[in-house]
């Protein structure tokens, strides 16, 4: 069985901090690993798709980045607000079209 | 916006009923999937689709069926509930094969007293 961690379960930031979350995983051949954004009693919000073949992607103040032989992925938020407050989850795609996920980090930004 | 659908949105049912949840895309996306989410266990693949007909199990299956006579449309039944199959379910859409991103719809929660 596929393992994704997500270590801390959750982090709570002042306002402005940059912050990194941690998602790790067991088995190095994956396709791709996304990072998802959840908000209470909402679905996942897709924020970053990594293929295998990248090192990292950005989307606005989001930095995600991969590296597959350690097994780990980090997403980097910089300048954090309250609106970033919610629940970042990390998924891995194997073989087979199927994803693993992480029980995610609770963040909440403190204004 | 990925134009998934799912419903009922929210039910409450009783144990031993038959439940049925409904996922459908407006995008003819050729892969579907239904998870469920509890608190400690993250989300869990039920059963995915690759197509009209094709469908296969995840890691938590027992208990539930799936069908998909329509590209547009991936059934999840209960035929029996279970109190322990309280949860929110989601259905999510993969558009390619590999290199594609997976998005989600907003979630069915089912209690089963």
């Amino acid at each position: 069985k596929q393992e994704v961690t997500q270590i801390p379960a959750a982090l709570s930031v002042p306002e402005g901090e940059n912050l990194v979350l941690n998602c790790s995983f067991t088995d190095s051949a994956i396709y791709n690993l996304q990072w998802f954004r959840q908000d209470p009693g909402k679905g996942l919000t897709s924020l970053l798709l990594i293929q295998s073949s990248q090192r990292e992607q950005t989307s606005g103040r989001l930095n995600a980045s991969l590296d597959k032989s350690s097994g780990r992925s980090t997403l980097y938020i910089a300048a954090s607000q309250p609106g970033d407050s919610a629940t970042y989850l990390c998924a891995v795609e194997y073989t087979g079209n199927q994803f693993y996920f992480g029980t995610g980090t609770s963040l909440t930004v403190i204004p | 916006d990925a134009g998934i659908t799912q419903s009922p949105r929210h039910k409450v049912t009783e144990t031993g009923t038959p439940v049925t949840l409904r996922c459908h895309q407006t995008e003819n996306h050729r892969y579907m999937y239904w998870y469920r989410q509890d608190p400690g266990h993250g989300l869990r693949l039920i059963h995915y689709s690759y197509g009209v007909k094709d469908t296969d199990k995840g890691e938590v299956s027992d208990g539930y069926s799936v069908s998909r006579s329509k590209t547009e449309d991936f059934l999840l039944t209960l035929e029996s509930a279970t109190s322990s199959q309280t949860s929110v379910y989601f259905c999510a859409i993969k558009p390619q094969d590999h290199t594609g991103e997976l998005f989600f719809g907003e979630g069915s929660r089912l209690t089963v007293l």
